[in-house]
């Protein structure tokens, strides 16, 4: 497949280790955020999101920490596999009043060393 | 795997000509939305329809059109190709057009406009 992430920040991890992804987003208005994963030849796959009036969210490995005060989102990726060898995108999305506009960042590609 | 198919997966078309690009929703989902996303970079928003009608528009000009049908399948339409159309076009359905519902990508279709 071809690869999505040719002029993205990468990230190298070792395996077994914890990941952090960082992400900046612009618009204040936006109240919904979300991390996709996106492996090379595939569409952007939905790992966890989170909604303004709350700052942590936990999923099975994974947890989003959003800082409204600075507009920053993280992913945390806990015990690396492998598996999770992918471009990861935030993306967040406006109280808009019923249309619904998501808009990504620009990606890191995170790179798991086994 | 997301329930969301897309057709056809690759596209080889010369600038100039028109294209159709094909998405089936996941079942049960009455929305479905469009993203170009150009290499190495985050995907763009398109249009979004809900229940046969263009709910939003991002910053495409209109020879990028589209479709839905009772079945909430979905068609994108391009005329008037450019070599910058090159990109994967991917489609994501939810189920329904609030901003907060989860949207879920299909694998895309990589055009390639000469």
């Amino acid at each position: 497949g071809e690869s999505v992430g040719l002029h993205l920040p990468t990230l190298s991890v070792q395996e077994g280790d914890n990941s952090i992804i960082n992400c900046a987003y612009s618009n204040s208005a936006s109240d919904y955020f979300i991390w996709y994963k996106q492996e090379s030849g595939k569409g952007p796959q939905f790992i966890i999101d989170i909604r303004s009036n709350m700052d942590k969210r936990q999923g099975q490995r994974v947890t989003v920490l959003l800082n409204k005060t600075v507009k920053h989102l993280s992913l945390q990726i806990a015990a690396t596999q492998p598996g999770d060898s992918a471009v990861y995108f935030c993306a967040e999305s406006p109280n808009s009043g019923g249309y619904q506009k998501v808009t990504f960042g620009t990606g890191t590609k995170l790179q798991v060393i086994p | 795997e997301t329930g969301v198919t897309q057709s056809p997966t690759h596209l080889i078309k010369t600038r100039g000509q028109q294209v159709t690009l094909r998405c089936s929703s996941q079942s049960g989902h009455n929305t479905v939305s469009w993203y170009q996303q150009a290499l190495g970079q985050g995907p763009q928003f398109i249009f979004q329809y809900y229940r046969e009608e263009e709910n939003g528009r991002g910053n495409f000009p209109p020879r990028f059109s589209g479709l839905q049908f009772p079945n909430y399948s979905s068609e994108l339409n391009v005329n008037a190709l450019e070599l910058d159309d090159s990109a994967l076009y991917l489609c994501a359905s939810s189920l329904d057009r609030e901003s907060k519902e989860t949207q879920y990508f299909g694998p895309g279709t990589r055009l390639l406009v000469l």
